[in-house]
């Protein structure tokens, strides 16, 4: 079992539409990143937690810590979201400097 | 600032060759890594640095060599090309991850090795 989980793997969804995506992970963490990346394109950070809530325009990431849970939120979805979205962790203690990635999220939003 | 910039964006290996991937930021970020990705997986750690003269392995290091002479670069070496290194390659770099600071991400190099 992976570490980091997301659901669904893909996604359709019609213009306009509120879109959820869900991330679970099994190891304490000390910070929680969302991730955007486009067909054929590089990576960008969207978000980075490690509690409550942030928002950036239509696009919303909450974090629960106790439920090792977060989600992505898009509201009022637009085609120029469809991507893939990703899910990272930075676990703590450990004797490595590393993230820990979900496989991705594709979303396809359709006018 | 530039960010992140990675060379080349494609290229093609024989089995065999040898090349080296090159990873530059201008953010005076301590922490760089590399990855790569491959379909129905999430990204996968090679080497990463926490800064200049430190380096060391991720979950997958095997074919792949790093060194860190400067805070700005970060190449990665590829000693003998084989088919399982076909994938796109992603250099990131972050202020630290100690607190979970927000990653930068090159543009990637897509490799495929015949």
């Amino acid at each position: 079992k992976n570490e980091v989980e997301q659901s669904p793997q893909n996604l359709t969804a019609q213009e306009g539409e509120f879109i959820t995506i869900n991330c679970s992970y099994s190891v304490g963490i000390s910070a929680l990143h969302w991730l955007q990346q486009h067909p054929g394109g590089g990576i960008v950070s969207l978000f980075m937690l490690s509690s409550g809530k942030k928002k950036h325009g239509r696009l919303i990431a909450t974090i629960n810590i106790q439920e090792k849970h977060s989600s992505l939120h898009i509201t009022a979805s637009h085609p120029r979201d469809s991507a893939v979205y990703i899910c990272a962790v930075k676990s703590y203690g450990g004797a490595t400097n590393k993230l820990i990635f979900g496989t991705g999220t594709l979303l396809a939003v359709q006018p | 600032n530039a960010g992140v910039t990675q060379t080349p964006k494609f290229q093609v290996l024989k089995t065999g060759q040898s090349m080296t991937l090159q990873c530059a930021q201008d953010m005076n970020h301590e922490y760089m890594s590399w990855y790569r990705q491959d379909p129905g997986m999430g990204l996968r750690l090679i080497h990463y640095s926490v800064g200049a003269g430190i380096t060391d392995q991720g979950e997958v290091p095997n074919g792949y060599n790093v060194s860190r002479s400067t805070t700005e670069d970060f190449p990665l070496r590829l000693l003998s090309a084989a088919p399982s290194q076909t994938s796109v390659y992603f250099c990131a770099s972050s202020y630290s991850l100690h607190q979970g600071h927000e990653q930068y991400f090159g543009p990637g190099t897509r490799l495929t090795v015949t």
